[in-house]
């Protein structure tokens, strides 16, 4: 069936610094992709999306591109804030489907 | 604003009890979902609805109910039956066209139920 893996965390960086989470899937047909930020005590609010091969998605200095060739949609971002510190979820919604897979999520600390 | 809501943010249980958490959104959305959050897992998907008086089990149904008499409620039941209930449950709805699921679920804040 379809799967989500991302790396394991927690994900500790300083203020400033480069951050990539990754996030490979496994699908059949053409699955759209999505990242997810949780903060603490919240729901999830969507990050970025990526319906086709070879599209990158951005919102609030995060990007990811979606590789069908490797399978997958790391999340980066060039200079991190404290503000950033929250749980990734990488996820996909395969062709005509409903339901949406969500991977087991990354946390991210940025100290100051 | 449109959004979604969830109530009560926190619930108590005493073994044995059902509890009836509450979903309404004012999207205007088709499709509503609930996901079940333990930690350092991601989300299961407990039951969801495409229209309103339909709704489709998910990955892990058992111990749940749901009903969808309306279009902007999505209530959920955890009922004595399901064995593990202390959890993170979180309501979801979405934008269709015609049957297609147009992406990015838009979520209420959460309900964390404890049983005691």
């Amino acid at each position: 069936g379809d799967s989500v893996t991302q790396m394991e965390g927690p994900v500790t960086l300083s203020e400033e610094a480069f951050l990539t989470i990754n996030c490979t899937y496994t699908a059949t047909g053409y699955p759209s992709l999505f990242w997810y930020v949780q903060y603490p005590g919240e729901g999830l609010q969507l990050l970025l999306k990526a319906t086709k091969a070879d599209d990158k998605g951005s919102n609030k200095g995060f990007e990811a591109t979606y590789r069908k060739e490797t399978t997958s949609f790391h999340l980066e971002k060039g200079s991190v804030q404290v503000s950033d510190s929250a749980v990734y979820f990488c996820a996909l919604l395969n062709t005509g489907g409903f339901k949406t897979i969500f991977g087991a999520g990354t946390r991210l600390f940025v100290k100051a | 604003d449109g959004g979604i809501t969830q109530s009560p943010k926190y619930l108590f249980r005493k073994e044995g009890q059902n509890v009836t958490l509450s979903c309404e959104q004012n999207l205007n959305h088709d499709a509503m979902y609930w996901y079940r959050q333990d930690p350092g897992q991601g989300l299961r998907l407990i039951y969801y609805s495409q229209i309103v008086n339909d709704f489709q089990k998910g990955d892990i149904a058992e111990g749940y109910s749901v009903s969808r008499e309306k279009k902007e409620s999505f209530p959920l039941t955890v009922t004595s039956a399901q064995k593990n209930p202390t959890a993170f449950y979180l309501c979801a709805s979405s934008s269709t066209s015609g049957k297609k699921y147009t992406g990015g679920l838009f979520f209420g804040e959460g309900s964390r139920l404890t049983v005691l």
